[in-house]
């Protein structure tokens, strides 16, 4: 079965320090990853997505994740964390064709001065 | 472009009442997902569609909640009778370039007295 775990549940950095958030997948066959971004009150917004090829990926608003096969990981990076990325990041895993996305638990990202 | 559209955005209503959900998807999207959104469970698939007919149901919790699609522009998810536990974000969400990567609304939150 297909499942998504992000062990952190919530992390605190400060402003201009780099942030990493793990996601770790379990899928039986080539997976598609993606990072989705939340805001209070608001949907989920489509932050990067690997389907094949370079397994590093870029997204929005500066961020940036790498497929690692070998460890079953897709773990979301940004080098210098701005104020206004306070929010909830999910990673999912999904498959060719218009199939659900299994989510993760999320991770809340806290910013502080 | 209009994104998916989800109505009503909040919803309070006392329990034993029915409560219905509303859903438009992006125009051209053929495949329709609802989640709902808790603390203690995150992100869950409810139930999807493809060009209107329901794939898998079965994360529908219980015959209380039906979901239709009558056509490919408006869909429905319906709780009766509604109960303090179906407290939550119900997020409908819609895709249609086979990669798995879904647009989301802005979510319902429904709050059951």
């Amino acid at each position: 079965a297909q499942s998504v775990t992000q062990p952190d549940i919530h992390i605190t950095v400060s402003e201009g320090a780099s942030l990493e958030l793990r996601c770790n997948y379990s899928y039986g066959a080539t997976p598609y990853l993606f990072w989705y971004v939340q805001s209070p009150g608001q949907g989920l917004q489509l932050l990067l997505k690997y389907f094949s090829g370079d397994t590093l990926v870029q997204g929005i608003k500066g961020f940036e994740a790498e497929f690692k096969r070998s460890q079953s990981s897709f773990n979301l990076r940004k080098p210098s964390v701005h104020w206004s990325d306070a929010a909830e990041y999910f990673c999912a895993v999904g498959a060719l064709g218009n199939t659900p996305l299994v989510f993760g638990k999320g991770t809340r990202l806290s910013v502080i001065a | 472009d209009a994104g998916v559209i989800q109505s009503p955005r909040h919803e309070v209503t006392e329990m034993g009442q029915e409560v219905t959900l509303r859903c438009k998807p992006i125009s051209g999207h053929n495949s329709l997902f609802w989640y709902r959104q808790t603390m203690m469970r995150g992100l869950e698939l409810l139930i999807y569609f493809n060009n209107n007919v329901p794939i898998d149901d079965s994360g529908m919790p219980e015959d209380r909640f039906s979901a239709k699609m009558p056509n490919a522009s408006f869909s429905t998810l319906k709780i009766q009778p509604s109960e303090p536990r179906d407290s939550a974000v119900y997020f409908c969400a819609s895709s249609s370039r086979g990669n798995g990567e879904l647009f989301f609304g802005e979510g319902s939150r429904l709050t059951v007295l």
